[in-house]
């Protein structure tokens, strides 16, 4: 079946901090893999994307890759702000348009 | 466009009320769908639709019925609320049903039943 399995939270770093949220997945086929972000009071947003093996999803200059052999699709910003601080979702779509997501992660970015 | 929005934001049900969790989107979407999001579980599918007329369960629909008259409307409805209910609900849309369509979610209702 299909599964996420995400890096648990919550996460706190200073500002200018390099970030890293990982997210390991097991599905049947070739799935997409998806970062959703979670800004307080608000409901999910895309933050990026990969459709297949090797692609690298970037937004707002944070960026993942799709790593077939390892299964993993792990997120990285290299200078976070405080404006960052949100809960991140890792998802995966096996198809049919239905998501499956990771329990989130939550990040704190403190001035 | 206001995207995708959902009524109410918050409410408070005693165990065995009913009620109805509204979605609407403006964008002309086909699918839509309905998540709940328990703390440590991520979101869980509870139903989707992929046009009028159609709908199907996912992964947790137990306790949940949905109907799917019109292309912006997407209700769900709780017949008989449990505590096991308490949760945030959000719904979400697509242009398209499969794997590369961006999936565009609601505000969320935060739902208590005691």
């Amino acid at each position: 079946g299909n599964s996420v399995t995400q890096m648990e939270g919550p996460v706190t770093l200073s500002e200018e901090a390099f970030l890293t949220i990982n997210c390991t997945y097991t599905a049947t086929g070739y799935p997409s893999l998806f970062w959703y972000v979670q800004y307080p009071g608000e409901g999910l947003q895309l933050l990026l994307k990969a459709t297949k093996a090797d692609d690298k999803g970037s937004n707002k200059g944070f960026e993942a890759t799709y790593r077939k052999e390892t299964t993993s699709f792990h997120l990285e910003k290299g200078s976070v702000q405080v404006s960052d601080s949100a809960v991140y979702f890792c998802a995966l779509s096996g198809g049919a348009n239905n998501l499956f997501f990771g329990t989130g992660t939550r990040l704190t970015v403190i001035p | 466009n206001a995207g995708v929005t959902q009524t109410p934001k918050f409410q408070v049900l005693k165990t065995g009320q009913s009620m109805t969790l509204q979605c609407a989107q403006d964008m002309n979407h086909e699918y839509m769908s309905w998540y709940r999001q328990d703390p440590g579980m991520g979101l869980r599918l509870i139903h989707y639709s992929v046009g009028a007329g159609i709908t199907d369960q996912g992964e947790v629909p137990n306790g949940y019925n949905v109907s799917r008259s019109t292309t912006e409307d997407f209700p769900l409805r709780l017949l008989s609320a449990a505590p096991s209910q308490t949760s945030v609900y959000f719904c979400a849309s697509s242009y398209g049903q499969g794997r590369n369509y961006e999936q565009y979610f609601g505000p969320g209702t935060r739902l208590t039943v005691t």
